[in-house]
């Protein structure tokens, strides 16, 4: 079945370094995934998104790489700052199949100030 | 403007009671999904209904229910509450079903 999962559930970073988060995917014939950030007591917030025929999208100061071929999914924030200390989740979904969003566990990062 | 609007904030049941926990999309979103988060997990997909119609169900009991009104607002009901529906539960919209979500900040339900 379908599955994502996160190699790493803590990563902690200097302020003004970059963050790399990772995210594997299970199912090959996912074709739409999201990052979300999830702050205590709030709330999952998109992030960004990207679909299978890309394999890069950028953002403010977040970039997603997909790489297929090992279905890998990652997550860059550039000069990351005290504000992005959060959960981060990745999603995957069959979007040409209208199937729900399948979450990982997570990932929690921790900017050091 | 508004984003997802979820109420009650928080809730304490004890077991076999029923609860039911609303959601308000944000306008112009047909589309409204459920989630349930135990402490320390990703979101287990719950329901997705659109244009008020059931579109998708996770792998939940028969005791969860859900609808949607013809607003597009949304609720969900759980009866005989078990110690283990004790999670924060999450309402996102969208304009269809297979767009991204936006989450509202959910209903934290202890069950006692």
């Amino acid at each position: 079945g379908e599955s994502v999962g996160l190699h790493l559930p803590t990563l902690s970073v200097q302020e003004g370094d970059n963050s790399i988060i990772n995210c594997a995917y299970s199912n090959s014939a996912s074709d739409y995934f999201i990052w979300y950030k999830q702050e205590s007591g709030k709330g999952p917030q998109f992030i960004i998104d990207i679909r299978s025929n890309m394999d890069k999208r950028q953002g403010q100061r977040v970039t997603v790489l997909l790489n297929k071929t090992v279905k890998h999914l990652s997550l860059q924030i550039a000069a990351t700052q005290p504000g992005d200390s959060a959960v981060y989740f990745c999603a995957e979904s069959l979007y040409s199949g209208n199937t729900p969003l399948v979450f990982g566990k997570g990932t929690r990062l921790s900017v050091i100030a | 403007d508004a984003g997802v609007t979820q109420s009650p904030t928080h809730l304490i049941k004890t077991r076999g009671q029923h609860v039911t926990l609303r959601c308000s999309p944000i306008s112009g979103h047909k589309s409204v999904s459920w989630y349930q988060q135990v402490l320390g997990q990703g979101p287990q997909f719950i329901f997705q209904y659109y244009e008020k119609e059931e579109r998708g169900r996770g792998n939940f009991p028969d005791r969860f229910s859900a609808r949607q009104f013809p607003n597009y607002s949304s609720e969900l009901n759980v009866n005989a509450l078990l110690l283990g529906d004790s999670a924060l539960y999450l309402c996102a919209s969208s304009w269809t079903v297979n767009e991204k979500l936006f989450f509202g900040s959910g209903t934290q339900l202890s069950v006692l």
